[in-house]
């Protein structure tokens, strides 16, 4: 069965940068795409950006060019989303999704918390 | 962006009756190329990632409860549970995938 498995919460400092992990299972890797998003305390979700597995092809919402960097490692069927210069504002849960024609597969989410 | 609005937010509805939400977006969804309307319907519960329910408006995902149904076009739509169970508590959005970024409603609360 497909299965996407998040890494842990994390906790970090404001200005620092966090890589959270997705590995997914069930499916062969590269023919779909992963997709990060994000939910802050008592927000909406909010669409962050994709990767295409197969060539590496990535595209971000405008709100986070500049401070997200979605990879993957093919070998390893895992995606990874870094934020860098994080700030209390990126207190979040952050999910991925698989892509496709519908997000039916998701992550268990990973909670980052940013405090001093 | 495209903007979707819910409402309400919060409902409130007693075992066994009818629960009604509404999604408006900013742009039509509908595609003239393949007729389908680019939204999807999630239910969130504390502590979970969001649960697909409906996707291209109408279409329920495997295994959701026929008590489920999606409907709209354009830029009005409407998730109705016929019949609400106590498992039905939780959160719904609605979503757009018709343009980059995909963008969620606010969130419908719905309480016994």
């Amino acid at each position: 069965q497909v299965q996407l498995v998040q890494s842990g919460p994390e906790v970090k400092r404001p200005g620092a940068s966090v890589t959270l992990s997705c590995k997914a299972s069930g499916y062969i890797f590269t023919t779909y795409a992963i997709h990060w998003l994000r939910q802050a305390p008592g927000q909406r979700l909010e669409w962050m950006g994709w990767i295409n597995t197969g060539n590496g092809d990535t595209k971000y919402s405008q709100k986070f060019q500049g401070k997200v960097t979605i990879s993957r490692d093919m070998y390893a069927n895992t995606a990874y989303l870094e934020l860098t210069s994080l700030t209390s504002e990126d207190t979040a849960v952050y999910y991925c999704t698989r892509g496709g024609d519908r997000f039916a597969y998701w992550g268990q989410g990973a909670l980052v918390t940013v405090s001093s | 962006d495209i903007v979707m609005t819910q409402s309400p937010e919060t409902l409130v509805v007693s075992l066994g009756e009818r629960a009604t939400i509404s999604c408006r977006s900013s742009q039509n969804l509908l595609s003239s190329s393949n007729e389908k309307n680019y939204l999807a319907w999630y239910q969130k519960k504390p502590g979970q990632p969001p649960k697909l329910l409906f996707y291209w408006a109408s279409t329920r995902e495997s295994g959701v409860p026929d008590r489920f149904r999606g409907s709209g076009s354009g830029t009005d739509f409407t998730l109705t549970i016929s019949s609400l169970q106590a498992e039905d508590v939780a959160i719904y959005y609605c979503q757009q995938y018709y343009s980059s970024p995909q963008t969620f409603g606010q969130g419908t609360k719905v309480e016994i």
